[in-house]
């Protein structure tokens, strides 16, 4: 079946320094990418939204010149995290729309942590 | 606003015992609803859903019922096995293939 992947799983970076999460359709074309981040505790809250070849649609409150999202391709779309804190320590995941079989599919989710 | 609450885990049980995971949802009209499962090092596969109320969604043993006057779709199974073990998340179709979450709750299965 369809497979979104996740890289990396688990990620530790230094305060201040950037960081970039890739997720990739495996087996079919996706136009749409979503990102989602968890806090401990609280939901999946979606980030934004990646369309290839056009500027990312980011969720009220949530900063685009620290959360740069590419979709270049149509299998990869890709999150950084740029000057990361402590507060960015969080679970990333990543879904993916198969327009297709109109379905969507999520990755295994990264963990960033900064220290 | 918009919201999904399920119960907090971990949840433990024993195999073979029953399972109810609750969850309830504050939505403008009537969204088709979900369970997703993340087993450990995967990515959240869908479970069951429901698109109108009254609808009952069901795979695996597992099952759960829209119910419109309590705005309720808690997951239901019977006899929970080992590989049952995950974390499963309840979730509404907002729209332009964006999904309201709940938090997750985590199922421990003992054998």
């Amino acid at each position: 079946g369809a497979v979104v992947s996740q890289h990396p799983s688990w990620v530790i970076c230094k305060s201040g320094t950037s960081v970039k999460i890739e997720c990739r359709s495996l087996d079919f074309q996706a136009t749409t990418m979503f990102w989602y981040r968890q806090f401990p505790k609280q939901s999946l809250m979606l980030m934004a939204t990646s369309n290839e070849g056009s500027k990312a649609t980011y969720e009220q409150g949530v900063e685009k010149d620290k959360f740069l999202i590419n979709h270049a391709s149509l299998t990869l779309s890709t999150l950084t995290v740029t000057s990361a804190h402590p507060e960015d320590s969080s679970f990333y995941i990543c879904s993916a729309h198969d327009r297709a079989g109109d379905t969507i599919y999520f990755g295994e989710g990264s963990w960033l942590t900064v220290v | 606003g918009d919201s999904v609450t399920q119960m907090e885990g971990p949840v433990t049980l024993s195999e073979e015992a029953f399972l109810t995971i609750n969850c309830t949802y504050t939505a403008t009209g009537y969204p088709s609803l979900f369970w997703y499962v993340q087993y450990p090092g995967e990515g959240l596969q869908l479970l069951l859903k429901a698109t109108k109320a009254d609808d009952k969604g069901s795979n695996k043993g597992f099952e759960a019922t829209y119910r419109k006057e309590t705005t309720s779709f808690h997951l239901e199974k019977g006899s929970v096995q080992v590989s049952d073990s995950a974390v499963y998340f309840c979730a509404y179709y907002s729209g332009t293939y964006k999904y309201i979450f709940g938090t997750g709750t985590r199922l421990k299965v003992l054998a």
